[in-house]
């Protein structure tokens, strides 16, 4: 079974500095998709970035990157520039690449909740 | 905004009652997933329907039933609640052949006393 683990409960950064999230996720398949989900107070899951595991190059989307070893399965989100609306729950999610059936079910980790300061 | 809605936003049952849950996704997302948030957890994965019939499925019990309706919309039913249902239930669609992402609701906070 494939499961995610994020090992930081909790993460601070100052406004406008830089902060990097670990995730670290155990699977048998070669293919499949890894995401960054922010979940701020009003709990809606919106999707950060996204990565395919066949593509070698770095997803970035404006100030989130993300550092993809797939041989040592880590997934870790940089958030650069961090601003107050940052602040939120990020969960990191595994799905197979496979599109039927709970094939196509995302496994979480168990978040890491960001605080922004000034 | 997702375009995804849930009602309703809070609910709260006693053991042994039965809840429906809503969902409405957009047009053309026929893959709807729901999935159980507890408290300081990540969401775990219920069910997945597709085109109205259910395709997949979690470690939850019978008592977690399903719909999914020609508009777009689903349902979540619970049966004899117990008091570890209560959780934040979000459901999630995606559109035809594009499963990989998936468009999330903002969820239902049930309190089952």
């Amino acid at each position: 079974a494939q499961t995610v683990t994020q090992s930081q409960p909790e993460m601070s950064v100052q406004e406008a500095e830089t902060v990097t999230l670990s995730c670290t996720y155990d699977t048998s398949e070669s293919d499949y998709y890894l995401f960054w989900y922010k979940q701020p107070p009003s709990r809606q899951m919106i999707l950060v970035i996204r990565q395919e595991a066949y593509k070698q190059q770095n997803a970035t989307e404006n100030r989130f990157s993300v550092n993809f070893q797939k041989a040592a399965k880590s997934f870790s989100l940089k958030i650069s520039d961090s601003q107050l609306g940052d602040a939120a729950m990020y969960f990191c999610a595994y799905r197979p690449s496979s599109n039927t059936g709970t094939a196509s079910k995302l496994t979480f980790g168990t978040g890491t909740r960001l605080q922004v300061t000034l | 905004e997702t375009g995804v809605t849930q009602s309703p936003t809070h609910l709260i049952k006693t053991r042994g009652q039965q809840v429906t849950l809503r969902c409405s996704s957009q047009s053309g997302h026929n893959t709807v997933s729901w999935y159980q948030q507890a408290l300081g957890q990540g969401p775990q994965f219920i069910f997945q329907y597709y085109r109205e019939e259910e395709n997949g499925r979690g470690n939850f019990p019978p008592r977690f039933s399903g719909l999914q309706f020609p508009n777009y919309s689903s349902e979540l039913n619970v049966n004899a609640l117990e008091l570890d249902d209560s959780a934040l239930y979000l459901c999630a669609s995606s559109l035809e052949g594009r499963k990989d992402t998936q468009y999330f609701g903002p969820g239902t906070r049930l309190t089952v006393l």
